[in-house]
């Protein structure tokens, strides 16, 4: 079992629709980040959360640490919002060791 | 541009030739990381570094090589590179503390 697993894999959405993307962690974790890789391939980090909710745009990440568990959502979606989400986590007290689930590739039909 | 700038953007090689590809940041972070993509297998982390002279290994360090001499750069070296290196590679830094990381570009590797 990985230790940290998304969920779903694949999703596909119609324009404006509200999406969540899920990331479960089994290990203990000093700090958790979501990015986004676009077709082509480059990596932009989105939010880095070690408690609570942070909110850019229309896109929300909230995190319940005593649950181990990760949410992604985008409100309102769009084509453009078209990409791999992936869920990273930093492990507690190993320094800069990140572990990263298997990403969630996320198609917006117009 | 505060920016982490990878080179090169595409690489195809032969089976034991040393290479190395190289990672800079502008932005004076600590942190820097080396990551390996491929598919069905997603990101995974080759070596860290968490400041000069300091690195760690990540998930799959064997058969790479990294060196921290300078705080801008962070070079990624295969001394004999194998077809089971062929990859998407990203460099990545961040300040240290509980920031977001900046992504290079990617170097696609090929080895044959």
């Amino acid at each position: 079992k990985n230790e940290v697993e998304q969920s779903p894999q694949n999703l596909t959405a119609q324009e404006g629709e509200f999406i969540t993307i899920n990331c479960s962690y089994s290990v203990g974790i000093s700090a958790l980040h979501w990015l986004q890789q676009h077709p082509g391939g480059g990596i932009v980090s989105l939010f880095m959360l070690s408690s609570g909710k942070k909110k850019h745009g229309r896109l929300i990440a909230t995190i319940n640490i005593q649950e181990k568990h990760s949410s992604l959502h985008i409100t309102a979606s769009h084509p453009r919002d078209s990409a791999v989400y992936i869920c990273a986590v930093r492990v507690n007290n190993q320094g800069g060791k990140l572990i990263f689930g298997q990403g969630t590739e996320l198609s917006v039909k117009p | 541009e505060a920016q982490v700038t990878q080179n090169p953007r595409y690489l195809i090689t032969v089976t034991g030739k040393k290479l190395t590809v190289t990672c800079s940041q502008n932005m004076n972070h600590e942190y820097m990381s080396w990551y390996r993509q491929d598919p069905g297998l997603g990101l995974r982390q080759i070596y860290y570094s968490m400041n000069v002279e300091v690195t760690d290994k990540g998930d799959v360090p064997e058969g790479y090589k990294v060196s921290r001499k300078e705080k801008r750069n962070f070079p990624l070296i295969l001394e004999s590179p194998s077809p089971n290196q062929t990859s998407l590679y990203f460099c990545a830094s961040s300040p240290s503390g509980p920031y977001g990381y900046t992504f290079g570009s990617g170097t696609r590797l090929t080895v044959v």
